[in-house]
């Protein structure tokens, strides 16, 4: 079945390590988002990219990093710099803005 | 940036009740989407809309593009109804992704 894939589904990391967490498609979806959600807060947009080798940053960019060096993978890394880095991380992709938005199961990172 | 106000914030009712959630948004859209949300984090995506009402089973979205607003109605609410909804916005402009409201947490009880 067609979907996206996050993993792992719980995170622990120590204080100042830099954590990657997956995401892949075989929906075959041009656009790949990651968005951060904290308790009491919408979604917001971290990084998102349109095509292979092309990325852009979101409103809350800042401590993390990502690459596309495939089409069905956009890993997100979570650097040191994060200053509040623990909360819940969900990936998604889509055709493009007017079209549906799919989402992955989400990963949830604490940092101890 | 659009602002996106989502009320109420909970909502608590008995299984049956029909269900209104509410989503307004300042700025003018392309698409509104209303998502689901599981206890385990997971989100499914419900309905998309940018004009008119959409039905699938139980579940109707509208949307009034010239008030800025969307309602998700449940009906014949059940327990497994139990989520959080969340409306999101393309505001056009480029791929740069939705804006979500903080979502609705809907607790039906038997």
């Amino acid at each position: 079945d067609g979907g996206i894939t996050q993993s792992p589904k719980y995170l622990f990391r120590k204080e100042g390590q830099n954590v990657t967490l997956s995401c892949e498609q075989n929906l075959n979806h041009d656009a790949m988002y990651w968005y951060r959600q904290d308790p009491g807060q919408g979604l917001r947009l971290i990084y998102y990219s349109q095509i292979v080798n092309d990325f852009q940053k979101g409103d809350i960019a800042e401590g993390y990093s990502v690459s596309r060096e495939k089409k069905e993978s956009f890993p997100l890394t979570v650097t040191s710099a994060q200053k509040n880095p623990t909360a819940f991380y969900l990936c998604a992709s889509g055709q493009g803005p007017n079209t549906e938005a799919f989402f992955g199961q989400g990963t949830r990172l604490t940092v101890v | 940036k659009n602002e996106v106000e989502q009320s109420p914030q909970n909502l608590t009712a008995q299984e049956g009740e029909f269900i209104t959630i509410n989503c307004s948004y300042s700025v003018g859209i392309s698409a509104l989407h209303w998502l689901q949300q599981h206890p385990g984090g997971g989100i499914v995506s419900l309905f998309m809309l940018s004009s008119g009402k959409k039905k699938h089973g139980r579940l109707i979205a509208t949307i009034n593009i010239q008030e800025k607003h969307s309602s998700l109605h449940i009906t014949a609410s059940h327990p497994r109804d139990s989520a959080v909804y969340i409306c999101a916005l393309y505001s056009g402009g480029g791929a740069d992704g939705l804006t979500f409201g903080k979502g609705t947490h809907l607790i039906i009880q038997p």
